[in-house]
C-alpha cells in the first residue's frame, strides 16, 4: 500500500471551512483514496473515498487532482463536534488482500 | 440496523493469562477484520476473516489468533499475555466484496494487562 504523509495536527475555529491535505506519492493505478474520522476512544468512521476529480457526500468533499499524487479533505463550516484525528488511506479495494493500514492521521482542534 | 458490537467492552487481565474477544458483525456483512490501537504504534492491523477464512493478516506474532464462524461472528484470542498487549481492540465489518470499500467499527474493547 502507498505511504501517505498527514500535518499532525490542525487548529480551526467553528464555521470555518478545513483543509487537510494527504500526500501519497507511490499511488498505484488501481488504488483509491479513503478518509476515516476518529474519536477518543472509539472506533474510525468512514468519512468519504474517490479515485480521481471531486467527490462529495453530505458530509465532506475529496479533491484528487490529475497526478493522483495528493488529495484534500475538505469539511465546510465545521462545528467542535468535528474535532477529532483524521485518516487518509490509500488502497486497492478490489484486491483481496486490501486492508486498511492506518497512519498518525491529523489531530483536528476545532475552537470555539 | 444495528450496528458492529464488540464483548466485553472492557477486561482486566493478568500476564501470562489469555483472552478472548468477540464481535458480532452488522448483519450481512461476511467480512471482519480486527485492529490494534495504543497511543505509542497507533492503529495496526491484525488480520481479516472473510467467509470463515483468513484472508490477510497483519504482523503480529503466532500468540495472537482468530476465527470466524458460519454465522460471520468473530473472535479473536491473544495467548500468554504480555503487558504490551495492553491496548484498544477494534473489529470492523464489511461486505468485503467489490464494489464496497468501507469498513464499519465496532466500538472495541478495552484490555488491560497487568
Amino acid at each position: 500500500l502507498a505511504k501517505t504523509t498527514q500535518p499532525i495536527s490542525m487548529d480551526s475555529y467553528e464555521g470555518q471551512e478545513v483543509n487537510i491535505t494527504c500526500s501519497h506519492n507511490n499511488i498505484a493505478t488501481n488504488d483509491y483514496i479513503t478518509w476515516y474520522q476518529q474519536f477518543p476512544s472509539q472506533g474510525p468512521r468512514f468519512i468519504i473515498q474517490g479515485y480521481k476529480t471531486k467527490v462529495t457526500n453530505e458530509v465532506a468533499s475529496l479533491f484528487i487532482p490529475a497526478d493522483r499524487k495528493s488529495s484534500t479533505l475538505s469539511l465546510p463550516r465545521v462545528s467542535l463536534s468535528d474535532t477529532a484525528v483524521y485518516y487518509c488511506l490509500v488502497g486497492d479495494p478490489m484486491d483481496s488482500s486490501y486492508k486498511l493500514i492506518f497512519g498518525s492521521g491529523t489531530r483536528l482542534l476545532v475552537r470555539p | 440496523k444495528a450496528g458492529v458490537t464488540q464483548t466485553p467492552r472492557y477486561l482486566i487481565k493478568t500476564r501470562g493469562q489469555q483472552v478472548t474477544l468477540s464481535c458480532s458483525p452488522i448483519s450481512g456483512h461476511r467480512s471482519v477484520s480486527w485492529y490494534q490501537q495504543t497511543p505509542g504504534q497507533g492503529l495496526q492491523f491484525l488480520f481479516e476473516y472473510f467467509s470463515e477464512t483468513q484472508r490477510n493478516k497483519g504482523n503480529f506474532p503466532g500468540r495472537f489468533s482468530g476465527r470466524q464462524f458460519s454465522n460471520s461472528r468473530s473472535e479473536m484470542n491473544v495467548s500468554t499475555l504480555e503487558l504490551g498487549d495492553s491496548a484498544l481492540y477494534l473489529c470492523a465489518s464489511g461486505r468485503g466484496l467489490p464494489p464496497s470499500y468501507e469498513q464499519y467499527f465496532g466500538p472495541g474493547t478495552r484490555l488491560t494487562v497487568t
